[in-house]
């Protein structure tokens, strides 16, 4: 039969302007939150976490929001960069598991 | 620090040949993960160690695939005999267990065609 791949939702943005990439958490469980970068050709690298005891963490130029309520997350990336083109992965997992659950991902296009 | 250092990179095979894919965990580092990743069922986790220990393999697909880790700096993941839908980019990552944290480092993959 035919396969039907994964189709990325995809973001595209001016640079220099803000992105927001959102994610829907399945577990009501989860209490930890990360968001990985996957740049072409490479393998996932951290960007930020959150706690779920937390709603809002800020990095550098990075924001990760946490809604329970709602089983929503999201990372807004200020002053949007061509370096920051890739896929967006969010993670989830629980305090008495020691594994991450990685959700689709979304690809971020940036262009001048 | 190096990384997390896999080999190698590209693997081209025939249908049923043994394929072996190796991890290098960054030192020190208490866990290891082996990921499928491919566009039809993303990022899925294999199967991890903690201390050399299997701790979950519910995520092999099936009896053809086998991982070790004989010790603290080395692991490999074995696909016997391969076929072509194990064609995927395989990832390994290594964490420390720190408290309360779970930051995965990935290495940089093996892209692995099974034709």
């Amino acid at each position: 039969g035919e396969s039907v791949g994964l189709h990325l939702p995809t973001l595209s943005v001016q640079e220099g302007d803000n992105s927001i990439i959102n994610c829907a958490y399945s577990n009501s469980a989860s209490d930890y939150f990360i968001w990985y970068k996957q740049e072409s050709g490479k393998g996932p690298q951290f960007i930020i976490d959150i706690r779920s005891n937390m709603d809002k963490r800020q990095g550098q130029r990075v924001t990760v929001l946490l809604n329970k309520t709602v089983k929503h997350l999201s990372l807004q990336i200020a002053a949007t960069q061509p370096g920051d083109s890739a896929v967006y992965f969010c993670a989830e997992t629980s305090y008495n598991t020691d594994k991450l659950i990685f959700g689709t991902g979304t690809r971020l296009q940036v262009f001048p | 620090d190096a990384g997390v250092i896999q080999s190698p990179r590209h693997e081209v095979t025939e249908m049923g040949q043994e394929v072996t894919l190796r991890c290098k965990p960054i030192s020190g580092h208490d866990y290891l993960f082996w990921y499928r990743q491919t566009m039809m069922r993303g990022l899925e986790l294999l199967i991890y160690f903690n201390n050399n220990v299997p701790i979950d393999d519910s995520g092999m697909p099936e009896d053809r695939f086998s991982a070790k880790m004989p010790n603290a700096s080395f692991s490999t993941l074995k696909i016997q005999p391969s076929e072509p839908r194990d064609s995927a980019v395989y990832f390994c990552a290594s964490s420390l267990a720190q408290g309360y944290s779970y930051e995965q480092y990935f290495g940089p993959g093996t892209r692995l065609t099974v034709t």
